[in-house]
C-alpha cells in the first residue's frame, strides 16, 4: 500500500524567506509521480509542482522547487521568497503510474507567512 | 474553459436521506476521482474511474456508490446519509497516458448530515 507522511502540521516563515515543507512517501512500485497542491482558506485545490520517479533533475516551477531524494523516499517542497499569499494548507500526493487509480494524499502542512 | 464542475456547493441532509453529488469535466480526461476531506485532514479516495463504464473502490468507499456512463460525468451517490459523512467532497480528473499529469479539482461540495 502507498503512504504519504507529512510530519509538520504547522509551519511559520517570515515574509521573503525560504521555507521547506517535508514529505516522505512509501511505495514498492518503481514508477510513480509525486505532486504538491496548495489549498488556501477558500478551499480550492491548486496544483503546484510534479516530480516523476524517473526524473533525473529536481522539478522547479517559479518560486517552487521540489527536493527529490529517491533513496530516502522524500519529496520536500521548497518555497523561495515567501509571500503573504503563500499562507495556506499544502498537500503532498503520490500516484502510481501503472495504476493511476492509486492516488494517496498526506494530511497536509499549514503554512503561515508572517509579515 | 470550465474544467471540473461540481454541484451543489453546499448541502444539508438529514440522517437517512439520499443525494447525488454531480461532477462534470470538459477536458476529455479518462480518469476521474471522488475524495472526501474531513476538517484539518488530507484527502481520502472514495472511488475512481478509469473511463466510461469502469469504476473501482478507493480507500473509503462504504456508504457511497458511483457510476460513469460518459467520459464527462462521474456522479457520487449517498444512499443513507449518516453524520460520519459530514465532510467536504472533491471531484477531480486527469489525463493518464504515457506520463503522469496533475489532477484538476472541482470547487468542492460541503455536506453536513444532521
Amino acid at each position: 500500500a502507498q503512504k504519504i507522511t507529512q510530519t509538520q502540521p504547522g509551519m511559520f516563515v517570515q515574509e521573503k524567506e525560504a521555507v521547506t515543507l517535508d514529505c516522505t512517501y512509501d511505495t514498492s512500485d518503481p514508477s510513480y509521480g509525486l505532486f504538491w497542491y496548495k489549498q488556501p482558506s477558500s478551499g480550492e485545490m491548486i496544483f503546484l509542482i510534479y516530480q516523476g520517479s524517473y526524473d533525473q533533475q529536481n522539478a522547479t516551477e517559479g518560486r517552487y522547487s521540489l527536493n527529490f531524494q529517491k533513496a530516502r523516499k522524500s519529496a520536500n517542497l521548497v518555497i523561495s521568497a515567501s509571500q503573504l499569499g503563500d499562507s495556506a494548507m499544502y498537500f503532498c500526493a503520490m500516484r502510481i503510474n501503472t495504476n493511476a487509480g492509486k492516488s494517496t494524499f498526506g494530511d497536509g502542512t499549514t503554512l503561515t507567512v508572517k509579515p | 474553459n470550465a474544467g471540473v464542475t461540481q454541484t451543489p456547493k453546499f448541502r444539508i441532509l438529514k440522517i437517512g436521506q439520499s443525494m447525488t453529488l454531480q461532477c462534470t469535466q470538459d477536458m476529455n480526461h479518462n480518469y476521474m476521482y471522488w475524495y472526501r476531506q474531513d476538517p484539518g485532514m488530507g484527502l481520502k479516495l472514495i472511488y475512481y474511474s478509469v473511463g466510461a463504464g469502469i469504476t473501482d473502490k478507493g480507500e473509503v468507499p462504504n456508504g457511497y456508490n458511483v457510476s460513469r456512463s460518459t467520459t464527462e460525468d462521474f456522479p457520487l451517490r449517498l444512499e443513507l446519509a449518516a453524520p460520519s459523512q459530514t465532510s467536504v467532497y472533491f471531484c477531480a480528473s486527469t489525463k493518464v497516458d504515457r506520463r503522469n499529469t496533475e489532477a484538476f479539482f472541482g470547487q468542492g461540495t460541503r455536506l453536513t448530515v444532521v
